[in-house]
């Protein structure tokens, strides 16, 4: 059974500070990875899709790595911002199920 | 695009009640599906649908219904609320079972009392 950690489940970090968030999985069965961004009492953004065949995509401040053999994923943030404290969810597209498995999610607090 | 839209935004109910949360997208996604997101549960699928006409349970499926008359809507029913229901319930849609970016709804907080 697929299964999804993100590591840490909470962290704060001052202004500017470039910044790591941690994702992995169990089963290298996966069509794609994705990152989303949850805002308090809101729905979740889709912030970067990787394909399985990729090893990473980047957009703006954001860039995700995926690496398939070992079950990881790294979504790293540039020169952080207030407006970047969020929930950041991590989630996995099974390629035996079609099921997309979410991990717990990572809440960023980023100090003005 | 409208995108996946939601509703209510909130509802209480009170035990034994039933209701229907209404989900449509009008990005022509085959793939739609409803999920409850509860503290320190994270998100759980309750069920999806993979076209009209066809639907299929996921993990956490007990105590709702749905169906998919048409692409654009898939309408999830709590047939008889219980306090465990109290949750957050998330709409979303693909274009496809395999592969594809998934595109959330804004979200239904529901309160069983």
């Amino acid at each position: 059974k697929q299964e999804v950690t993100q590591i840490p489940a909470a962290l704060s970090v001052p202004e500017g500070e470039n910044l790591v968030l941690n994702c992995s999985f169990t089963d290298s069965a996966i069509y794609n990875l994705q990152w989303f961004r949850q805002d308090p009492g809101k729905g979740l953004t889709s912030l970067l899709l990787i394909q399985s065949s990729q090893r990473e995509q980047t957009s703006g401040r954001l860039n995700a790595s995926l690496d398939k053999s070992s079950g990881r994923s790294t979504l790293y943030i540039a020169a952080s911002q207030p407006g970047d404290s969020a929930t950041y969810l991590c989630a996995v597209l099974s390629s035996n199920t079609g099921k997309l498995i979410f991990g717990q999610g990572t809440t960023l607090q980023v100090k003005p | 695009n409208a995108g996946v839209t939601q509703t209510p935004k909130f509802q209480v109910l009170k035990t034994g009640q039933s209701m229907t949360l209404q989900c449509a997208q009008d990005m022509n996604h085959e793939y739609m599906s409803w999920y409850r997101q509860d503290p320190g549960m994270g998100l759980r699928l309750i069920h999806y649908s993979v076209g009209a006409g066809i639907t299929d349970q996921g993990e956490v499926p007990n105590g709702y219904n749905v169906s998919r008359s048409t692409t654009e809507d898939f309408p999830l029913r709590l047939l008889s609320a219980a306090p465990s229901q109290t949750s957050v319930y998330f709409c979303a849609s693909r274009k496809g079972l395999y592969s594809y970016e998934q595109y959330f709804g804004p979200g239904t907080r529901l309160t069983v009392t």
